[in-house]
């Protein structure tokens, strides 16, 4: 079946260390993206991808980086430099925007 | 600035208590209207897109309609599988990105 996979499901990262959160597709889709969701707030776009080796910073991308060099994978990393990164994180990719975006299950980032 | 705000922010209802979850939207030009299903720890599931006023689509017991300013998301005689947070978002014209709501969060009983 196709669909988004997003590994590992949990991740606990300590101060000071950067991590990197998966996120693979097989649905032959160009665009992908990335939010984070936080208790009380809507998802905010981290950062999104609309072809290969290219990308755009979203509405909170400080503190993050992506990279996109193969049409099925979109990992984030998560840096020392993010402040706050304790949330649950979403990728998520389309073919065609008035289909909606395809999600996958989510990674839940806990700082230690 | 576009905005997205969604009312109420949690729901309780009995089973085949029917009722209504509000998104009030404000952008600057609508390119589309989106409803989202997510369960508790997982991502959200796409429901709908609306584009223009007065359009309407369902699926099962939802029934989304949108008016120039806010759309609705109508639940007739719910059941408690339909327990989950909705949420919505829309996109403007000329950009990529979607701008979601904070969700609301319903909870059918038996």
């Amino acid at each position: 079946d196709g669909g988004i996979t997003q590994s590992p499901k949990y991740l606990f990262r300590k101060e000071g260390q950067n991590v990197t959160l998966s996120c693979e597709q097989n649905l032959n889709h160009d665009a992908m993206y990335w939010y984070r969701q936080d208790p009380g707030q809507g998802l905010r776009l981290i950062y999104y991808s609309q072809i290969v080796n290219d990308f755009q910073k979203g509405d909170i991308a400080e503190g993050y980086s992506v990279s996109r060099e193969k049409k099925e994978s979109f990992p984030l990393t998560v840096t020392s430099a993010q402040k706050n990164p304790t949330a649950f994180y979403l990728c998520a990719s389309s073919i065609d925007r008035s289909l909606g975006y395809t999600f996958g299950s989510g990674t839940r980032l806990t700082v230690v | 600035e576009d905005q997205v705000t969604q009312s109420p922010e949690a729901l309780r209802l009995q089973e085949g208590e029917s009722s209504s979850l509000n998104c009030s939207y404000t952008v600057s030009g609508l390119r589309g209207l989106f409803w989202y299903r997510q369960d508790p720890g997982k991502g959200p599931e796409f429901l709908f897109t609306l584009y223009s006023a007065g359009e309407e689509k369902e699926k099962e017991r939802l029934k989304a309609t949108l008016t120039k300013k806010e759309s609705f998301l109508h639940i007739t005689a719910p059941k408690p599988e339909d327990s989950a947070t909705y949420l919505c978002a829309v996109q403007a014209l000329g950009t990529d990105k979607l701008i979601f709501g904070t969700g609301t969060r319903l909870q059918v009983f038996p």
